[in-house]
């Protein structure tokens, strides 16, 4: 069947430090990929995505390359300001279409 | 912003109670997603419609029911409610037609079960 597997948080890191956040999925065919974002009290936003291998998707600094060889989709960020404490989730969206599915989210602190 | 409505923001109701939660997907899309998420079980997928016909089932109770209306908003009907009910209930859509689209997600309505 289809997954995702998100690395279990809570992440706290120090200002300007190096984010990654791992992502691994178990899909049939080529999923579209995705991370969100959730800031407190609101509502996920779709932070970047990837449709196919090798593809990268950026975004406010933020990067994930589609890796199909070791099906994965780490999320990265070289300098991580207070701003970026959030929940990320990374998602796949199924070839069939209808379906997305979901990580369990990692929560992220950036302290000054 | 999203594109997606979702009302009311927040609800406070007693244990046995329904409710009815409202969803209007972004302008063109034809698929709605329903989502719960609670502190302990992160999000789970309830129920998807696209075009106002259900599409995929989820998690979702048998004390819930769903549907959505031809002019595409959705709503969410949660009855006998318990206090395990509370939760963060999150509404989403997505043009259907392309896997490559992805979600987009209302605010949300925090419901409360005291």
């Amino acid at each position: 069947g289809n997954s995702v597997t998100q690395m279990e948080g809570p992440v706290t890191l120090s200002e300007e430090a190096f984010l990654t956040i791992n992502c691994t999925y178990t899909a049939t065919g080529y999923p579209s990929l995705f991370w969100y974002v959730q800031y407190p009290g609101e509502g996920l936003q779709l932070l970047l995505k990837a449709t196919k291998a090798d593809d990268k998707g950026s975004n406010k600094g933020f990067e994930a390359t589609y890796r199909k060889e070791t099906t994965s989709f780490h999320l990265e960020k070289g300098s991580v300001q207070v701003s970026d404490s959030a929940v990320y989730f990374c998602a796949l969206r199924h070839l069939t279409g209808n379906q997305f599915y979901f990580g369990t989210g990692t929560s992220l602190t950036v302290i000054p | 912003d999203s594109g997606v409505t979702q009302t009311p923001k927040h609800l406070i109701t007693a244990t046995g109670q329904r409710v009815t939660l409202r969803c209007s997907p972004r302008s063109g899309d034809l698929s709605v997603y329903w989502y719960q998420q609670s502190l302990d079980q992160g999000l789970q997928f309830l129920i998807q419609y696209y075009n106002g016909e259900e599409r995929a089932k989820g998690n979702i109770l048998e004390r819930f029911s769903a549907q959505q209306f031809p002019d595409l908003h959705s709503e969410l009907n949660l009855s006998s409610l318990e206090l395990g009910d509370s939760a963060l209930y999150f509404c989403a859509s997505s043009v259907a037609s392309s896997y490559n689209s992805p979600l987009h997600f209302g605010n949300g309505t925090r419901l409360t079960v005291t």
